[in-house]
């Protein structure tokens, strides 16, 4: 399978504690991209990558949610200190860089975080 | 606020029976618009996507959908639906070059 993989699909967590996703992209896709889902809503843009290059960070990405991609191929998200209101589904997305297909983001399964 | 608006949360249809699905953004100037669907229990996929030129697109599995400048709408459709298309639809905005804006989703269920 050469879709977005994210390890885990499901944490649970008790509220305080640190979690830790990882998103691995498409091969070629050089952009990766971090929404969160929660129910009854659509995905919102937390977060995109170009190459290692963090570009965006959005109003809803606190001091406590931190990403990486140290060397241009997987991410990691990291939330500290976790809030029953962080329970969300996390997805990650990759496209391409240039020209239309830069347009074009494939979503892996997504992460279920459920705070206790 | 700029935004996606999804006209309905929730549709009930049985097979054979034509789709419509509507979809309004408040984002001005040039955008970059898609329907992403989500199949129970499978990751989102990308159904199509409009960029420029023929404001009528076809995407996979006879889906298809308009895009009315002059109405800010980007409306999916499909002739007549099969128990397989049960799923949730969701409309989305490109801002920029990279951030995709969703709207909240239309749940759609499609009996036998």
């Amino acid at each position: 399978d050469t879709g977005v993989s994210q390890d885990p699909r499901h944490k649970i967590t008790k509220r305080g504690q640190n979690v830790t996703f990882r998103c691995d992209p498409i091969s070629e896709h050089n952009r990766l991209y971090w929404y969160r889902q929660t129910l009854g809503q659509g995905p919102e843009f937390l977060t995109y990558f170009q190459n290692e290059a963090q570009l965006e960070k959005s109003r809803l990405l606190s001091d406590r949610f931190s990403a990486e991609r140290p060397k241009g191929s997987f991410s990691t998200l990291e939330i500290q200190r976790t809030e029953q209101g962080d329970s969300a589904m996390y997805l990650c997305a990759s496209s391409g860089a240039t020209g239309s297909i830069s347009y074009e983001q494939y979503f892996g399964p997504g992460t279920r975080l459920t705070v206790t | 606020a700029q935004s996606v608006s999804q006209h309905n949360h929730h549709v009930i249809l049985s097979e054979a029976a034509s789709l419509e699905l509507g979809c309004n953004y408040s984002y001005g100037g040039t955008v970059n618009l898609f329907w992403y669907v989500q199949y129970p229990g499978q990751h989102l996929q990308l159904l199509l996507k409009y960029f420029s030129g023929d404001p009528l697109v076809k995407g996979i599995k006879g889906f298809e959908a308009e895009f009315i400048k002059s109405k800010f709408s980007f409306n999916l459709r499909k002739p007549s639906v099969q128990w397989s298309d049960t799923a949730e639809y969701f409309c989305a905005v490109l801002r920029g070059d990279y951030k995709l804006s969703f709207g909240a989703g239309t749940t759609v269920t499609v009996r036998a």
